[in-house]
């Protein structure tokens, strides 16, 4: 079945790494997408990782894959206030169609 | 080049009224997706559209939401009598086709019912 889960909630100082973490169920996913919200507003695509990646790296966002495990994580390095915001783990499955199934999100609180 | 263009953005209706919410999808695109997210909670997909035809509505209520995406003009998802529990942002998505990488989405149509 298709099921990703997440943390509801995450707080970090200004300046330290965020890990937001994420478990999703369906082996055939072939994405793994990193989505942020702030309050009010839409999704903003921030990254994503083909599932024959092991780690992809832009700026200061991470993304590891253990595909072994189904475990997607991402880490913001040097976080910052305006980081904060909600992120949503999403995987991608092609069924003839791309199906994108989405965690609850987690809330991420940085404190200055 | 426009992205995804959602409205009206912000939606009040009263108990037993309707709601229409449209969505234009990128240009070029062809595939429009639905997405509800309740309060406090995550996106839930509803339909996935093709011009002229409903592809997938398993995440659709049975009753009350019927969604369309015609030849021309714009995607609408249509919620006739809505409740309370409507209240929710709705984001529309769209690609240029069944299979390709991404989808990109729109900023979302947030529907009050008071």
């Amino acid at each position: 079945g298709e099921d990703v889960e997440q943390s509801l909630f995450l707080s970090v100082r200004e300046g330290d790494s965020s890990v937001i973490n994420c478990t999703y169920t369906d082996s055939s996913s072939t994405y793994l997408y990193w989505y942020k919200q702030e309050p009010g507003a839409g999704l903003q695509l921030l990254t994503y990782i083909f599932s024959n990646m092991d780690m992809k790296q832009d700026q200061r966002l991470t993304v590891l894959l253990n595909k072994k495990d189904k475990h997607l994580s991402l880490r913001i390095a040097d976080t910052q206030t305006g980081d904060s915001a909600i992120y949503f783990c999403a995987e991608f499955l092609l069924r003839g169609y791309q199906k994108v199934t989405f965690g609850i999100g987690t809330k991420l609180q940085v404190i200055p | 080049n426009a992205g995804v263009m959602q409205n009206p953005r912000h939606l009040v209706r009263r108990r037993g009224q309707e709601a229409r919410l449209r969505c234009s999808p990128m240009k070029g695109h062809s595939h429009v997706y639905w997405y509800r997210q309740l309060p406090e909670e995550g996106l839930k997909f509803m339909v996935y559209l093709q011009k002229e035809n409903i592809i997938d509505e398993s995440g659709m209520p049975k009753e009350r939401f019927s969604a369309e995406f015609p030849k021309e003009g714009p995607s609408i998802l249509r919620i006739q009598q809505v409740v309370r529990g409507d209240s929710a942002a709705y984001f529309c998505a769209s690609s240029p086709s069944g299979g390709s990488d991404t989808i990109y989405f729109g900023e979302g149509s947030w529907l009050t019912v008071v």
